[in-house]
């Protein structure tokens, strides 16, 4: 079993619409990452956090360390917003451990 | 400010070769860790450096290593190259206090394809 669940795996939205990805974990975490990965490789960090909530523009992470669970949310959804989104949890080892990604679609 | 550099964007290679992937990380940033991503198995931890010591070490075979020089930048190695080796090799920099508890940076990644 992955350390690390999200789900769902797949999610289409219409442009304007509320989106939320969830993660799951099971092991104990000193930082949860969410980062976004758009066609050809690239990624790029939208968030490291170990507690509460974190907003930037139409982005909200959240995470409950107690329920070791957290949310990304994307207010507003764009076609731009279209990518796979990742979560990842550095264990207290300091190991990453990866989900195996939301593949998110919004249409105009 | 310069991005996370990684040299080459495209390799191929055959079963039984070596290869060598670099990565140049942020100017000032001092640890730079190594991530395989397949189709199959998706995102995997291969190494973390920092100080030109490793760090951390993921669950890989001995084959695969990395160094880190004086200037921050890293080489990984891959010996023996297997059909499985086939994938896109990504590298992340940050400025180095707690192991990959800080946001991350990552290179355009290395495609790597063994024949």
């Amino acid at each position: 079993k992955n350390e690390v669940e999200q789900s769902p795996q797949n999610l289409t939205a219409q442009e304007g619409e509320f989106i939320t990805i969830n993660c799951s974990y099971s092991v104990g975490i000193s930082a949860l990452h969410w980062l976004q990965q758009h066609p050809g490789g690239g990624i790029v960090s939208l968030f490291m956090l170990s507690s509460g909530k974190k907003k930037h523009g139409r982005l909200i992470a959240t995470i409950n360390i107690q329920e070791k669970h957290s949310s990304l949310h994307i207010t507003a959804s764009h076609p731009r917003d279209s990518a796979v989104y990742i979560c990842a949890v550095t264990a207290n080892d300091y190991k990453l451990s990866f989900g195996a990604g939301t593949t998110v679609t919004v249409r105009a | 400010k310069a991005g996370v550099t990684q040299t080459p964007r495209y390799l191929i290679k055959t079963r039984g070769q070596q290869v060598t992937l670099s990565c140049s990380p942020i100017s000032g940033h001092r640890s730079v860790s190594w991530y395989q991503q397949t189709p199959g198995q998706g995102l995997q931890f291969l190494f973390e450096y920092f100080s030109e010591t490793q760090r951390n070490k993921g669950n890989f075979p001995g084959r695969f290593s990395g160094r880190q020089f004086s200037n921050s930048r890293s080489e990984m190695n891959v010996s023996t190259l297997e059909l499985g080796d086939s994938a896109l090799y990504l590298c992340a920099s940050s400025r180095g206090g707690a192991p990959t508890n800080e946001k991350l940076f990552f290179g355009s990644g290395t495609q790597l394809s063994v024949l």
